[in-house]
C-alpha cells in the first residue's frame, strides 16, 4: 500500500519570506500523479499543484513550485514571497496513475503553516 | 457555478440516531467519493463510486452506507453513530470512467464537522 509521510507537523514563516515543506512516499508504481492540497480556516480544500511522475521537469503555479525527486520519492513545496493567505494547513496526495491505487488519494497528516507578519 | 454541495454544515447528534449527510455535485462527474479528516491522520477515504449503482470501500469504510442512486447524489448513512465517527467528513468528485482524469482533479465540498455524544 502507497504511504505519504510530512515529517513537519507545523513550520513558520516570515512574510516574503521562501518556506519548503517536505513530502516523502513510498510506492512500487512507476507511473502516478502527485498533488499538494490547501487547507485554509474556512476548511475548504484546494489543489495548489501536481505532477505527473513522468514528467521530469517540476511543476510551477505562480509562487509555488515542486522539487520532485523521483528516485528519492521525495516532492517538496516551495513557496515563495509568503503572504499571509498562505496560512494553512497544506496536504501532500499520491494517486497510482492505474488499478485500485487510481481510485483514492492518499494523503499525509498535514503541514500546519503559519505566516509572521 | 460547478461545485460539490454538502449538507449539514454542522452537525450534533447522540450515539445510534441514524443520520445521512447528503452530497450532490452538478459538474456531471462519474466518480465521487467520501473522505474523513482527523487530526494527525489527514485525509482518508470511506466510500467511493466510480458510476451509478457502482461504489466500493475504501480505507475506512466500517460503520458507513453509501449509495448512488443518480449521478449527481453520493449520501453517506451512519446507521448507528458512535463517538469515534465524530470527525470532519469531505465530499469529492471527478470526471474520469474507470479512473478520474488527471486533467479533472478532485473537487471537494465544504466539509461536514459531525459531534457524536
Amino acid at each position: 500500500a502507497q504511504t505519504v509521510t510530512q515529517s513537519q507537523p507545523e513550520m513558520s514563516v516570515q512574510e516574503a519570506e521562501t518556506v519548503t515543506l517536505s513530502c516523502t512516499y513510498d510506492t512500487s508504481e512507476s507511473d502516478y500523479y502527485l498533488f499538494w492540497y490547501k487547507q485554509p480556516p474556512s476548511r475548504q480544500m484546494i489543489l495548489v499543484i501536481r505532477q505527473e511522475a513522468y514528467k521530469q521537469q517540476n511543476a510551477t503555479e505562480n509562487r509555488f513550485s515542486v522539487n520532485f525527486q523521483k528516485a528519492a520519492k521525495s516532492f517538496s513545496l516551495k513557496i515563495s514571497d509568503s503572504q499571509l493567505g498562505d496560512a494553512a494547513m497544506y496536504f501532500c496526495a499520491y494517486r497510482a496513475y492505474s488499478g485500485a491505487g487510481s481510485y483514492q488519494l492518499t494523503f499525509g497528516k498535514g503541514t500546519k503553516l503559519s505566516v509572521i507578519p | 457555478e460547478a461545485q460539490v454541495t454538502q449538507n449539514p454544515r454542522y452537525l450534533i447528534t447522540v450515539t445510534g440516531k441514524k443520520l445521512t449527510v447528503t452530497c450532490s455535485q452538478n459538474m456531471n462527474h462519474e466518480y465521487m467519493s467520501w473522505y474523513r479528516q482527523d487530526p494527525g491522520l489527514g485525509l482518508r477515504q470511506i466510500y467511493y463510486s466510480m458510476n451509478v449503482e457502482v461504489t466500493d470501500k475504501g480505507d475506512v469504510p466500517e460503520g458507513y452506507k453509501v449509495s448512488r442512486k443518480e449521478k449527481r447524489n453520493f449520501p453517506l448513512i451512519l446507521e448507528s453513530p458512535s463517538p469515534n465517527q465524530t470527525s470532519l467528513y469531505f465530499c469529492a468528485s471527478s470526471l474520469g470512467q474507470g479512473t478520474f482524469s488527471y486533467n479533472s482533479p478532485l473537487h471537494f465540498g465544504n466539509g461536514t464537522r459531525l459531534t457524536v455524544t
